[in-house]
Parts: structure tokens; sequence; C-alpha cells
């Protein structure tokens, strides 16, 4: 069945570090690929999307780019700030009855 | 835009007692899905509604949850009797058709 597997956590990196944030995915046919943010004590807010492959998402400074060939879409940022600190979830949306599948999230702590 | 409302935020009850959500999406959005999220944890997709009616609900344990999402715009998500596992935040989202989906703040449910 359709499913996201995306990088066990905690991560904790510095300000100012690279951070990236694994994701693949399993789907037929050609879903829609998104980054959810969860802030603490918060409902998850949409990052960004991509919707065909080679789609690239970018929001707030991070990208992500749908990857057919390797069925990812990793999400990155070259520059973490505190504000950052947050639960991140990749998510699939299968196009064919609109449904979604989240992965378990990755946290992220930046540290000043 | 007004974005989707949950009541209560938190709701703190003794197991075996009943408890209801409320869940108002975006004005205009067809789709409505129920999650549940416990700590730590991706959301798991409940129950997803079409207008009034039931979409999927393969998740959804109907021994003691049900969902009603009446004339296709609010809906309800009860819970009868509570068990100790069923403690997590209950998220209600909306779409407006295909991909993107919208958050409430989520209810916090803790079942002593």
């Amino acid at each position: 069945g359709d499913s996201v597997t995306q990088m066990e956590g905690p991560v904790t990196l510095s300000e100012e570090a690279f951070l990236t944030i694994n994701c693949t995915y399993t789907a037929t046919g050609y879903p829609s690929l998104f980054w959810y943010v969860q802030y603490p004590g918060e409902g998850l807010q949409l990052l960004l999307k991509a919707t065909k492959a080679d789609d690239k998402g970018s929001n707030k400074g991070f990208e992500a780019t749908y990857r057919k060939e390797t069925t990812s879409f990793h999400l990155e940022k070259g520059s973490v700030q505190v504000s950052d600190s947050a639960v991140y979830f990749c998510a699939l949306n299968t196009n064919t009855g609109n449904q979604f599948y989240f992965g378990t999230g990755t946290s992220l702590t930046v540290i000043p | 835009e007004a974005g989707v409302a949950q009541s209560p935020r938190y709701k703190i009850i003794e197991k075996r007692q009943s408890v209801a959500f409320w869940c108002n999406p975006i004005s205009g959005h067809a789709t409505l899905y129920w999650y549940q999220q416990i700590l730590g944890q991706g959301p798991k997709l409940l129950i997803q509604f079409q207008n009034n009616g039931v979409v999927d609900d393969s998740q959804l344990p109907k021994d003691r949850f049900s969902a009603e999402r009446l004339k296709g715009v609010d809906s309800t998500l009860k819970i009868q009797p509570a068990k100790l596992e069923d403690s997590a935040v209950y998220l209600c989202a909306s779409s407006p058709g295909r991909d993107t989906q919208y958050f409430g703040p989520g209810t916090r449910l803790t079942v002593l």
C-alpha cells in the first residue's frame, strides 16, 4: 500500500547549520508530496508541496524536490534558525481519493 | 479566511466515560478528515468525509468511535466509552479538493 518513510529523529543542529530530513515514499500512480510542520502545541501547517516529478516546492527557505526515480522528497534548508525548531512530517496524497499518508515525523531542535 | 476550528482544545476524562469533539472546516471545503495523533507519531486517519458522505472509515474503531457530518459542514467525533489508549491529539482537517489539507489546532484528550 501507499506509505511514507522519513528519517528518524530527533535532530539537533546549531543555528545556521545545513538541514536535511530524508523522506521516501511508496505509491501507485503519481502522488502529490508534502512537508508539514508542527510547532509545539499547535496543529500541522503546510510548509511546501510538489505535485509532479521534478517539481521543487519551497517556502521560508526550505526546499524539497520531487524525485520519481528515487521516490524521494528530502527537505533541505541552508541555514536553520532557532525558530525552525518543530516536528516535520512528510506526507503524500494519492490523488485517487484525496487520501493522505503521513510519516512518523522528525523532531528538529536548533540551538543558538 | 478563517481556518479550521476545533473545540474543546483540551479534555480530561476518566476511562469508560464519553467525550465528543467538534470541528468546523474552512467554508466551502468539501472534504473533512479526522486524525488521531498519538504522542511521537504521525497523524493516523480515522475517517474521511466528502460532503456528508463517508469516503474512508477503515481505521475507525467502530465499536467505540463514531463520527458524523450533518449537512456537509461541521462534524463531531465521539468516543464512547473511552480507553486509556485513546489519549492523543485529535486533529481535524479540511480540503477544497485534490491535494493540500488545512489543519485545525487539535483537541488534546487525556484519559485517566
